[in-house]
């Protein structure tokens, strides 16, 4: 069964740095996506970023990008530049192609961003 | 915009009684789907639907059913609500088909409280 791992529950960055969240997951599938969701306090979940499994050029969304290590089953994003809005809980979520349109989500990391 | 809309943002149920939980979205999206979400497990799939009138166990199903009678309507039903079935509920929404599935959109989910 394919799992996805966030082994972060809490992180904290300061206004203007950089932050790594981490995400590992499991898998037998060779085609497969890999997304971040954000949801921050009281508002709807929002894609941040995705990253096809045959793509090898880490995927980048302004200030979000990923680290995709496809043989060690690693996908972490970077955020360049924290901003406060940027304060929410992460997800971290795979989908294979042959499970048709369903996500499994990983446990989620609470990022709060200091002024 | 893609508006995924819930019917409650906060619903308080005795245990034992039927709940009917509702999502509609406006976007003519094939795809529909029901997840709960509790603290340190992230969100896990209970049921969903590729079509009208159809629908498929997702991870979870146990004490759930769904109800899909027109494509832009899907929902949720607690035949005798419990205890443990309290949590947040999030439903979304996606266009396509196998085996290529677009971007999942969310509506503001459910707080449910059993008591």
């Amino acid at each position: 069964a394919q799992t996805v791992t966030q082994s972060q529950p809490e992180m904290s960055v300061q206004e203007a740095e950089t932050v790594t969240l981490s995400c590992t997951y499991d898998t037998s599938e060779s085609d497969y996506y890999l997304f971040w969701y954000k949801q921050p306090p009281s508002r709807q979940m929002i894609l941040v970023i995705r990253q096809e499994a045959y793509k090898q050029q880490n995927a980048t969304e302004n200030r979000f990008s990923v680290n995709f290590q496809k043989a060690a089953k690693s996908f972490s994003l970077k955020i360049s530049d924290s901003q406060l809005g940027d304060a929410a809980m992460y997800f971290c979520a795979y989908r294979a192609l042959a499970q048709g349109g369903k996500l499994i989500f990983g446990q989620g990391t609470e990022l709060s961003v200091k002024p | 915009d893609v508006k995924v809309t819930q019917s409650s943002r906060y619903l308080v149920k005795r245990t034992g009684e039927k709940v009917f939980l509702e999502c509609v979205q406006d976007m003519d999206h094939e795809n529909m789907f029901w997840y709960r979400q509790d603290p340190g497990l992230g969100l896990r799939l209970i049921y969903f639907s590729y079509d009208v009138k159809m629908k498929e166990k997702g991870d979870i199903p146990e004490g759930y059913s769904v109800s899909r009678e027109k494509k832009e309507r899907f929902s949720l039903i607690l035949e005798s609500a419990s205890t443990n079935q309290t949590s947040m509920y999030l439903c979304a929404s996606s266009s396509g088909a196998a085996p290529s599935y677009n971007e999942q959109f969310f509506g503001p989910g459910t707080r449910l409280t059993v008591l």
